[in-house]
């Protein structure tokens, strides 16, 4: 099951720079697309979440960009700190009358200090 | 800050043995869910609970696995016969609506389910 996808396992970036972490998906009938956050031993945290209808949404230093016909989305840290290191999740909703998240397999981001 | 509690935070099983794990939602939720990440893999959606029934379940729920709320506060998820490939962390997830918009799900910090 690879309907979500993260293609690279980590990212390595300096403090006060832009993280972009990238996300493919397959199913066009997700309708939401999500980022969680996890630190080790902790349940994953969410951050922000993109309806499939918007193609933009910002909260604070977070940012989420939708292209739907390419069926990518990425999230936009800036500026980026040294707490930001975490494994961050892409994961999208499917509803089908009941509701399943599908995740991807997490991006591990290093902000160096 | 309300938060979703689970335990133990880490069981250990012989393999054929029957497993509880037990999670306290968010008091005023209304929707439960149950994850799991295998080491080193994704995180694997389980189940989806609301109004006392299974709204929605993968492909990995089979008949092994069932989920209860047997009272007012407590969510929890049963493994009838645990076999090595169920060694996973286990996430539970609550969130206060489920329904057409987007409602966060609250994660709790799991359950290491260990099979011998």
């Amino acid at each position: 099951d690879q309907q979500v996808k993260q293609n690279s396992p980590s990212l390595s970036v300096q403090e006060g720079r832009i993280s972009i972490l990238n996300c493919d998906y397959t199913n066009s009938m997700f309708d939401y697309f999500l980022w969680y956050k996890k630190y080790p031993a902790e349940g994953p945290t969410f951050l922000i979440s993109i309806s499939s209808i918007k193609d933009k949404n910002e909260d604070g230093r977070f940012t989420v960009f939708l292209n739907k016909s390419a069926k990518h989305l990425s999230l936009h840290i800036v500026p980026s700190q040294p707490g930001d290191s975490a494994v961050y999740f892409c994961a999208a909703r499917l509803n089908t009358g009941g509701f399943k998240t599908i995740f991807g397999a997490g991006t591990r981001l290093f902000v160096k200090a | 800050e309300p938060e979703v509690t689970q335990t133990p935070s880490h069981q250990v099983t012989q393999m054929g043995q029957e497993v509880i794990l037990r999670c306290v939602p968010i008091s005023n939720h209304l929707y439960f869910y149950w994850y799991r990440q295998i080491l080193g893999q994704k995180v694997e959606f389980l189940v989806s609970f609301y109004n006392n029934e299974i709204s929605e379940k993968s492909e990995i729920f089979d008949d092994q696995f069932s989920v209860e709320r047997p009272d007012g506060s407590n969510f929890t998820l049963k493994i009838r016969s645990t076999k090595l490939e169920d060694s996973a962390m286990y996430f539970c997830a609550s969130s206060r609506r489920g329904g057409q918009g987007f409602n966060e799900q609250f994660f709790g910090p799991g359950t290491r389910l260990t099979v011998l």
